[in-house]
């Protein structure tokens, strides 16, 4: 079956670096995203990695594993304006999208 | 002028009324999904369209029909809406030709069912 499995909640203090993680289980596998989601608001599209390795984009870069089913996303120079909730979502075949539940980060001064 | 819009933003319904949520996209965009959101659940697709003629069940279908009017006009509908279709909807739209095909969300409709 399919899978997806992210922490729930992660703190972090402004300026420092966070890593949240994701570890997915699925038969067919096209690539993996990363959306932010901001309370009550529409998820935004952060990233997207199809072939293993890491992809940087500003402050933000996604890692993917695709013989380990792992990504994680990296935050730097982290902003209060960070605070949201981070999406990892794979598609496996007909453009589906798995999410997982979302990691709530909290960043703090 | 946002891309993706919902209507309505907010509703209070009652158990069993029927209700028609929207939505429209300005984007082009042949691609067209319903997602439900809960607390601790994530995101999980209801239903999804690749273009107007095309109509597909996602993971939590029950309880839910849709429609796809035009290319730019996707609704779903809750034939007799219950308490535990209280949830935040999303519409999204998504290209097919583009790489990756990104899904792009609208603002949610936030739905209580009493």
């Amino acid at each position: 079956g399919q899978n997806i499995d992210q922490p729930t909640e992660m703190t972090a203090t402004e300026g420092a670096i966070v890593q949240i993680n994701c570890t997915y289980q699925t038969s067919g596998f096209n690539g993996l995203f990363w959306y932010q989601q901001h309370a009550g608001e529409a998820p935004t599209f952060l990233s997207y990695n199809v072939l293993d390795g890491l992809e940087e984009k500003g402050r933000f870069s996604s890692f993917l594993s695709r013989s380990k089913g792992y990504s994680y996303l990296l935050l730097k120079e982290l902003q209060m304006k960070d605070s949201a909730s981070y999406l990892c979502a794979f598609t496996g075949g007909g453009n589906k999208l798995t999410f997982g539940t979302g990691t709530q980060l909290k960043v703090e001064l | 002028d946002a891309d993706v819009t919902q209507t309505p933003r907010n509703r209070i319904t009652k158990t069993g009324k029927r209700i028609m949520l929207e939505c429209s996209q300005t984007k082009g965009h042949d691609r067209m999904y319903w997602y439900r959101q809960d607390p601790g659940l994530g995101l999980r697709l209801i239903y999804y369209s690749f273009d107007v003629k095309d109509i597909n069940k996602g993971e939590i279908s029950d309880g839910y029909s849709v429609s796809r009017q035009a290319q730019a006009k996707f609704s779903l509908s809750l034939e007799s809406a219950i308490p535990n279709q209280t949830a935040l909807y999303f519409c999204a739209t998504s290209d097919e030709w583009s790489v990756p095909d990104t899904q792009y969300f609208g603002p949610g409709t936030r739905l209580t069912v009493l």
